[in-house]
């Protein structure tokens, strides 16, 4: 069964970076385009990011164009987020999401890690 | 950029209930466009996609319509377990947003 799994969160001052991961298995990762969304507190979904399946073209929300950078390891089945210049409203649950086969809807979801810049 | 208007942003209903959840694009999206399900401290689930399609496993009370730019779903029989705040999110174009969300209590 396909299984994603986020870490790389954790509490990171403003103007700070992280890295996040997303484990990939159960599928092959290498044929499936991967997003990254995330979910601030209070707030409704938010896309941010997605990557097509070989990594050739990456699109983002305006929101964080230019700080986040996605990529992936198609050897290694893992997906990345960088973030920079992060600021207070960053702040939230990111996941990471399959698309499903042929389309680009989010088909499997991981289970999502928290991400909190404070100072 | 492509803006999702999803109304009513609240609703509260009953157990057996009819309810209908409306998604406005600002322009067209053909059928382009997902609902998914979140509940509290859990990840969101893909109920529906290219606007009709029921994802295996979803139970058959869900249902996805589509009129033009306005999309449409539906829980035929509300169900206890259906309390969650639902999304859409549209795919034709970059960046891929997803609506306000629309929290169902039963």
């Amino acid at each position: 069964q396909v299984q994603l799994v986020e870490s790389g969160g954790g509490v990171v001052q403003p103007g700070g970076s992280l890295r996040l991961s997303c484990a990939a298995s159960g599928f092959t990762f290498k044929n499936f385009h991967m997003h990254w969304v995330r979910r601030a507190p209070g707030k409704g979904l938010e896309w941010l990011s997605l990557i097509e399946y070989d990594g050739r073209r990456t699109y983002y929300a305006d929101s964080v164009k230019d700080r986040f950078t996605i990529s992936r390891d198609n050897y290694r089945n893992t997906l990345f987020l960088q973030l920079n210049s992060l600021r207070t409203e960053d702040t939230g649950i990111y996941y990471c999401g399959k698309v499903v086969p042929g389309g680009h809807d989010i088909d499997d979801w991981g289970q999502g890690t928290l991400v909190t810049v404070s100072s | 950029d492509i803006h999702l208007t999803q109304s009513p942003s609240f609703l509260s209903s009953s157990v057996g209930d009819r309810v209908t959840i409306t998604c406005r694009a600002n322009r067209d999206i053909n059928k382009f466009l997902a609902w998914y399900q979140q509940k509290p401290g859990k990840a969101p689930k893909l109920l529906i996609y290219a606007a009709y399609t029921l994802k295996s496993g979803v139970p058959s009370r869900f249902s996805g319509s589509r009129s033009g730019t306005e999309f449409t779903l539906t829980i035929s029989s509300l169900q206890p377990e259906d309390s969650a705040t639902y999304y859409c999110q549209q795919l034709s174009d970059y960046p891929l947003v997803f609506g306000g969300g629309t929290k169902v209590e039963i």
